[in-house]
C-alpha cells in the first residue's frame, strides 16, 4: 500500500520561481528519499533525510521533515525548465537494509 | 554514484510469450534487488525484494508464478514475465542495494508492450 503522499499532483510553475512539493506519510520511518523521474526513465536520488534531522539541503533542494506531523516537503530554488519531471518520496521503516515504499509523486512543469 | 543498467529497455512481445529483463550492478556488490512496477503516471509499486542466493519475497497480490525472479550474483538480478498478456504491458524498473545501504540505486527502467 502507498505510504506517502505527495501533493500537489501537479505543479506548473515559470522559470526562476520556487516549487514546493509536499509528502505526508503515515508509519514511523528510518528516514525519507526524494526521487526524480523524467518521463519514461528511471529515477534519480535526491536526498535523504533520516528521522532526526529536520532540514538537509543540497543545491538548489532544501528538504525539511517534521516527524511529529509525519510530513516532509521538498522544495526547489530559482527552478530551471530542466527541473521538469516528477518527484516521489519514498520512506524507509528499516534500519540496516532499504526498503522503500513510494509515494503518488508530484508532477513538475517549469516553463521557460 | 552507483550505476545500475537494465536490459532490454523496450521489448514488445506476443501474447503467450515470456520475457526475462535483466539489472545488473555494475560498480558495486547488490546484496538486495528490487523489482517495481509503473503505470503510466503513477507510482511504484515494489513487486518483489531478492537477496543474493536466496528466494525472492513477493508483495501482497503479486504472482510468483508469473513474475519470476533470479538474484543468482551479486551484479545480476533477473525478472521473467512468464506467459505474458497484455495487462502486464507496464514499465519495469530495477533498484539495488548494499549491504546495509539505506540508498537504492536505481535502473533506467524496460518498458514492455504486450501485444
Amino acid at each position: 500500500s502507498q505510504q506517502g503522499e505527495e501533493d500537489p499532483q501537479a505543479l506548473s510553475i515559470q522559470e526562476g520561481e520556487n516549487a514546493t512539493m509536499n509528502c505526508s506519510y503515515k508509519t514511523s520511518i528510518n528516514n525519507l528519499q526524494w526521487y526524480r523521474q523524467n518521463s519514461g526513465r528511471g529515477l534519480v536520488h535526491l536526498i535523504l533525510i533520516r528521522s532526526n534531522e529536520r532540514e538537509k539541503h543540497s543545491g538548489r533542494l532544501r528538504v525539511t521533515l517534521d516527524t511529529s506531523k509525519k510530513s516532509s516537503s521538498l522544495l526547489i530554488t530559482a527552478s530551471r525548465a530542466a527541473d521538469t519531471a516528477s518527484y516521489f518520496c519514498a520512506t524507509d521503516a528499516n534500519s540496516g537494509y532499504s526498503t522503500l515504499t513510494f509515494g503518488k509523486g508530484t508532477m513538475l512543469l517549469v516553463s521557460p | 554514484g552507483a550505476v545500475v543498467s537494465q536490459h532490454p529497455s523496450r521489448v514488445i512481445c506476443k501474447s503467450g510469450t515470456s520475457v526475462k529483463i535483466e539489472c545488473r550492478s555494475l560498480d558495486f556488490q547488490a546484496t538486495t534487488m528490487f523489482w517495481y512496477r509503473q503505470f503510466p503516471k503513477k507510482s511504484l509499486m515494489l513487486m518483489a525484494t531478492s537477496n543474493e542466493g536466496s528466494k525472492a519475497t513477493y508483495e501482497q497480490g503479486v504472482e510468483k508464478d508469473k513474475f519470476l525472479i533470479n538474484h543468482a550474483s551479486l551484479t545480476l538480478s533477473t525478472l521473467t514475465v512468464t506467459s505474458a498478456h497484455p495487462e502486464d504491458s507496464s514499465f519495469y524498473i530495477c533498484s539495488a542495494s548494499g549491504d546495509y545501504q539505506e540508498t537504492q540505486y536505481f535502473g533506467p527502467g524496460t518498458r514492455l508492450l504486450v501485444l
